[in-house]
Order: C-alpha cells, then structure tokens, then sequence
C-alpha cells in the first residue's frame, strides 16, 4: 500500500459524458501526478500539480482538466469521452515541488470504461 | 525528444531461474532511471532507482539493476525468480532539471513458470 488512495475503482460511462477523478496524496506529500495507462500508448504524463498550482502538463487533452485542493487532493475531470478515452488513470504523490529526483508513489488507478 | 524502449513484450521463466529485463534510454546525459513493477489489478510500485554513483543499484525483492553509460541501459535483474514476481515491469527515465513528470517504457510482462 502506497498510501495514494483513488476512487472510484472502476467507473463505467458512456460517450460524450463528464466524470471526475479523486485522488488524495501520501501524507505530507505536496505534488499530485496524473498519468494514463492505455494498451496502444502505454503510461502518458498527463499533468503535475504541487501545493495547489499547476506545474508540469504532459499530452493532456483539452477535454480533460485536473485541480489541486488546499486540503491537496486532486481531481481529474475528463469531459466529452470518447471510447479512446478508456482507459486506466493513475495518480501518484511526491514530497516535493518536482523534479525528477522526487520519487512517485503511485495509487492503485482508476479503470474508465466509456462505452 | 527522450524515449524508454522495453524490447521485450512478454518473458517467461522458470521458478528459481535468472531474470534479466532489458531496457534502453534515448536522451543526451545520464537521466533519473527508474524500474517500477505493476501487479495485476495494483498500482506501480518503485523498485529501484539509479540518480547517480554505484552504476549496480539494489532494490527491494531481491532485485538489482546496472547502469551502463556506453549501451544506454538499465537492465533489471534478479538471481532466482519466484512465483510471485509474475507481475508487468515498466523502465522509466526523469530528466534531470526537469519538472519531475517520468517517461515510461512499454513494459515487460513477466510469466513464472512452476
């Protein structure tokens, strides 16, 4: 156990709807990642928020948006799905602002099935 | 741009035999390396991480891996494999300087023969 926790586990949606994404960090950890594990493209970066800002983006599409709370958990909104959009998303947390020395703890993902 | 190539889709091996995951980088210095193991229906977790020193990194479950400058690798390895390590094995860099976000490979899914 990372101590990343994601929910839902398994959300099942369907074309052209909106869903949200949570992620609560590690304790004491600042940055929040977000990343897609699809078959065809692998594990992507999606995007980097640390202590609420916005701080790296990956190949996040600009249906997709993701914030930052003060208390730092994190959402990922993914709008207007498309089947392509299924997928598994993963969050992951680290102490610090970044860089790549700051080791990623990874949550258990959450499996999107957009039919 | 940098990129991680896992050249091997699937191995499997036997109980008790040798593992080598191979895995290969394309950038212009030494990056962050980086081998993270997934189980079925579980999150990534680290295994091990080479920044810089000793170019022979030892991780956690008996794994190690070495880094070699002069082939752009870092080959994950461990001397007897158990039924448990079955698992999919995923290279990844970080640049360093750079804001944090990992490039993964592919990964290897790995099969434990009995």
């Amino acid at each position: 156990d990372s101590g990343v926790t994601q929910t839902p586990k398994h959300l099942i949606t369907a074309t052209g709807q909106r869903v949200t994404l949570r992620c609560s960090p590690r304790s004491g950890d600042l940055s929040v990642y977000w990343y897609q594990q699809s078959l065809d493209q692998g594990l992507q970066f999606l995007i980097q928020y640390y202590n609420g800002e916005e701080r790296a983006k990956g190949n996040i599409l600009e249906r997709f948006s993701a914030q930052q709370f003060p208390d730092l958990h994190s959402e990922l909104n993914l709008s207007s799905l498309e089947l392509g959009d299924s997928a598994l998303y993963f969050c992951a947390s680290s102490v610090g602002g970044g860089g790549a020395l700051d080791t990623q703890y990874f949550g258990p993902g959450t499996r999107l099935t957009v039919l | 741009a940098q990129s991680v190539t896992q050249p091997d889709i699937h191995i499997t091996v036997s109980e008790g035999a040798s593992l080598e995951l191979r895995c290969n980088y394309s950038y212009g210095a030494t990056p962050y390396l980086f081998w993270y193991v997934q189980s079925p229906g579980q999150g990534l977790q680290l295994l091990l991480k080479y920044f810089s020193g000793d170019t022979l990194v030892q991780g956690i479950k008996g794994f190690e891996a070495e880094f070699k400058r002069s082939q752009s690798s870092f080959n994950l390895r461990k001397p007897s494999v158990h039924w448990s390590d079955a698992a999919e094995y995923f290279c990844a860099v970080g640049v360093p300087g750079s804001q944090g976000n990992l490039i993964f490979g592919k990964g290897t899914k790995l099969s434990v023969k009995p």
